[in-house]
């Protein structure tokens, strides 16, 4: 069985900083996908970011880009440039590749990060 | 395009009833998740339908159905509430295009269940 472990329950920066987010997770699968989901106080999850495990180069998504390690099975979140509207829970999910995606997330505990102006 | 749409946003029950909500995914998609996100157990995966059929089942009792209709709409049933079972069902929805080995889920804005 797959687990995803976020051990940050809540983070702070301040406005224009940049904030790390990390995320460890555990498998035996060797094709999978990595995500960063933020869920404002609005409730709606929204994604932020993906991951192939197949692929090295890590994603970047304009502020946000990940730090992915494979063989140390971790998958943190760097924020550059913390803006006030990324207050936010932060979630991070996996999901296993069978032949294609199966659309069966694993979340972690979530971390939630305040931004301060 | 109009997003995930999720009815009712809220409702609340007393213990021992059942509960339907629904999930209209984004037009063209046939895939529909569902999520049951609690502060205690956090998100859970519940189930996925795909073409009307039941792909992928999470670990609850029998007591959560679900189904998915030929307009890709989806419901899920909660039989017999218990006070455990008050939280926010999320739905997702995605193409799920076979050959792809990939396609974004897009979540609803969810329905927030008070059992009382």
């Amino acid at each position: 069985a797959q687990t995803v472990t976020q051990s940050q329950p809540e983070m702070s920066v301040q406005e224009a900083e940049t904030v790390t987010l990390s995320c460890t997770y555990d498998t035996s699968e060797n094709n999978y996908y990595l995500f960063w989901y933020k869920q404002p106080p609005s409730r709606q999850m929204i994604l932020v970011i993906r991951q192939e495990a197949y692929k090295q180069q890590n994603a970047t998504e304009n502020r946000f880009s990940v730090n992915f390690q494979k063989a140390a099975k971790s998958f943190s979140l760097k924020i550059s440039d913390s803006q006030l509207g990324d207050t936010a829970m932060y979630f991070c999910a996996f999901m296993k590749h069978e032949g294609g995606a199966t659309n069966k997330l694993i979340f972690g505990t979530g971390t939630l990060l305040a931004v301060q102006p | 395009k109009a997003g995930v749409t999720q009815t009712p946003r809220y409702l609340i029950k007393t213990r021992g009833q059942q509960v339907t909500l629904s999930c209209s995914p984004i037009s063209g998609h046939r895939s529909v998740s569902w999520y049951q996100q609690t502060p205690g157990q956090g998100l859970q995966f519940l189930f996925e339908y795909f073409s009307e059929t039941q792909r992928n089942k999470g670990n609850f009792p029998g007591r959560f159905s679900g189904r998915q209709f030929s307009n890709s709409r989806s419901e899920m049933n909660v039989s017999t509430l218990e006070l455990g079972d008050s939280a926010l069902y999320l739905c997702a929805s995605s193409r799920r295009s076979s050959g792809r080995p990939y396609n974004e889920q897009f979540f609803g804005p969810g329905t927030r269940l008070t059992v009382l």
